[in-house]
């Protein structure tokens, strides 16, 4: 079975300061593991993905994630916060159950960026 | 281009109306999906097609009714809803449904039922 969590539901930051989302998965394979962000009112938009090829991976806007099996985490940052970066982020993992790699969504982190 | 394109962006309907939500998408995906997301909450899986058949229900209320006419477009169809079905619906596609597909979503159709 798997589960995301991520642990922060809010993290408010300064504008060109550094950013931090943390993210713990459980998981009886070797997942695939995603971070998404969704702007007010707008849709789901992939960030990055990881799939084992590398344990660091870039994404688009400047982010970067690393997964870490011995810690099952998937951390996201971003060297220098912009106010554009305020939205939600999701943590998900996708995991082969009954042949289709189903979603499991963590509950989100709001990210807050002031000027 | 990834692009899951859904109309209309936004809607108003009664409880006694029947509307439908579109989705298409050209990426030539094979999987598509529709996920229901309420304010502040995650989105949650209603329906999965693959290759154009139901895959997966989960478990929704049968005054939604899904139906993908061809491989690029899906609609939902609504009737008799409830005011706490009020809510972001979003369209999503992806290349197939195995594990590590990457899934593309939609801006949503905002649905208020009154």
């Amino acid at each position: 079975a798997q589960s995301v969590t991520q642990l922060d539901s809010h993290v408010s930051v300064s504008e060109g300061t550094p950013v931090l989302l943390r993210c713990n998965y459980s998981s009886s394979y070797s997942p695939s593991l995603f971070w998404y962000v969704q702007h007010p009112n707008k849709g789901l938009q992939l960030l990055l993905k990881y799939t084992s090829a590398a344990t660091l991976v870039k994404g688009i806007n400047g982010f970067e994630a690393e997964f870490k099996k011995s810690e099952t985490s998937f951390h996201l940052t971003k060297p220098s916060a912009h106010m554009s970066d305020a939205a939600e982020y999701f943590c998900v993992v996708s995991e082969e159950t009954d042949s289709w790699g189903k979603l499991q969504f963590g509950a989100g982190t709001q990210v807050v960026v002031t000027p | 281009d990834t692009e899951v394109t859904q109309t209309p962006k936004h809607l108003v309907m009664g409880m006694t109306n029947k509307k439908s939500l579109k989705c298409e998408q050209h990426m030539g995906h094979r999987a598509m999906y529709w996920y229901k997301q309420k304010a502040k909450k995650p989105p949650e899986l209603m329906f999965v097609y693959s290759y154009e058949k139901l895959s997966i229900n989960e478990s929704v209320p049968s005054r939604f009714s899904p139906e993908c006419p061809n491989s690029s477009l899906l609609n939902l169809h609504l009737h008799a809803l409830q005011p706490e079905d009020s809510a972001l619906y979003l369209c999503a596609s992806s290349q197939d449904l195995g594990e590590g597909n990457t899934i593309y979503f939609g801006e949503g159709s905002w649905l208020t039922v009154v």
